[in-house]
Formats: C-alpha cells, structure tokens, sequence
C-alpha cells in the first residue's frame, strides 16, 4: 500500500523558514516523481513544485521560485520542501503527492499544516 | 498559462439525482492529460479520473469523464450520500506542470 507521511509543519513568522518532510512507503520511490500541492484554509489546491526520480531536474510555480527549494533523498525514501522568506499568503496545508505516469498525482499524504504569521 | 474553469461553483442535488460538472481550458489540454480529484472535509483529495476517462480504482461506475480539447465533464450518474465533496479538474503539461481548477462544491440539496 502506497502511503506518503508529511511531516514539519508549524507556525513560522513572516520571512522565516521551515523544512517540511514527506516519507513514502509501498512503492520504488526513486522511480516516480514527486509533488508539492498547498491548499490555503477553504480555499482550493495550488500545484508547488515537483522533482524528477533522481533529483536532477525540478519545477516550482511562480509564486515560490527562488524561495522554495524541493529535493529528495532516494536512499531514505523522502521528499523534501524547504521554504525560505515565507510570507502569510504560504500559509497552507501541504501535501505531497506522486507523480504517476499517467499522468495525475495518483496518492497523496494527509497534509501538514503551514502558518505564516506574527 | 493555460487556466482550468469549474462550472458551476456550487452544484445543490438530491440524492439519486444526475450531476454534471464542467471544467473548461484555456487552451487545448495536450493529449487529454485532464484528471479529476474528489476531495472531502479534512481528507487529502483523492484520485478519480485521469486521461479524460479513465476511472481510478476504488470509484464505481457511476463516475465517469468525458471531452477533449478545451471541454471535459465529471458525470455522476445517480448521487450517493457519500458522493457530496468538492471535485477538481487539473491538466498535466507544461509551464507550469500541473493546474487545478477552482474547483465545484457539490452539495445535498
């Protein structure tokens, strides 16, 4: 069974910086890519980022390149946000997804909650 | 940018009642690569549709998507209980890769 944990959200002040976590299991994780989706409270999903199967190539939306960086580390099954110069409109849940060849993002984890806030 | 339309935002039905939702491209969706999701209070959402059609395991045969181009439907072709969420299309391509929609609240009348 496919199952995608999130993990390291909180309550960050604006222009701040967390590091959230996603720890997959029940599938070959390195050869699948990997998603962020934020979805703002009642509001609905935003697309983040992705990256490749090994890491060498990833896409971000425009409202967070250049402050969010994606990454994975195939050896231990995670995927990885880190969120620089967070500002209030980040504040979301967050999850991350599989990419499926089909292509749609086919699994997802139940989300870790992001509060940009003073 | 290609940008997704739901219609309507909200959708209020009966049980047993057909639905249809719409979600319309701003551009031609390369190889119908439109998909689906259900979505229910405080759960992650969930595959439905992907490939314009193509139901997703676990969905009864009730669920079913259809277009090309710029037009697809989610059809649901007697509403369950368990069938009142908040449904999105989103299209895979490029630049960026994936974009949702905003999204159709469907609710028990």
């Amino acid at each position: 069974e496919v199952q995608l944990v999130e993990s390291g959200g909180g309550l960050v002040q604006p222009g701040g910086s967390l590091r959230l976590s996603c720890a997959a299991s029940g599938f070959t994780f390195s050869t699948y890519w990997m998603s962020w989706v934020r979805q703002p409270p009642g509001k609905g999903l935003e697309w983040v980022a992705n990256v490749k199967e090994d890491g060498s190539a990833n896409y971000y939306v425009d409202s967070v390149n250049g402050r969010f960086t994606i990454s994975r580390d195939n050896a231990k099954n995670s995927l990885y946000l880190q969120m620089n110069s967070l500002r209030a409109e980040d504040t979301a849940v967050y999850y991350c997804a599989r990419d499926a060849g089909v292509p749609s993002l086919d699994s997802w984890g139940q989300g870790t909650l992001v509060i940009v806030s003073s | 940018e290609i940008v997704l339309t739901q219609s309507p935002g909200t959708l209020s039905l009966s049980p047993g009642e057909r639905a249809t939702l719409s979600c319309r491209a701003s551009q031609s969706v390369t190889n119908n690569y439109l998909a689906w999701y259900q979505q229910k209070p405080g759960q992650a959402p969930r595959l439905l549709i992907y490939g314009a059609s193509t139901r997703a395991t676990g969905f009864p045969d009730r669920f079913s998507g259809s277009g090309s181009g710029t037009d697809f439907t989610l059809t649901i072709s007697r509403l369950e209980p368990e069938d009142f969420a908040v449904y999105y299309c989103q299209r895979y391509g490029s630049s960026p890769p994936h974009t949702f929609g905003q999204g159709t609240k469907l609710e028990i009348k």
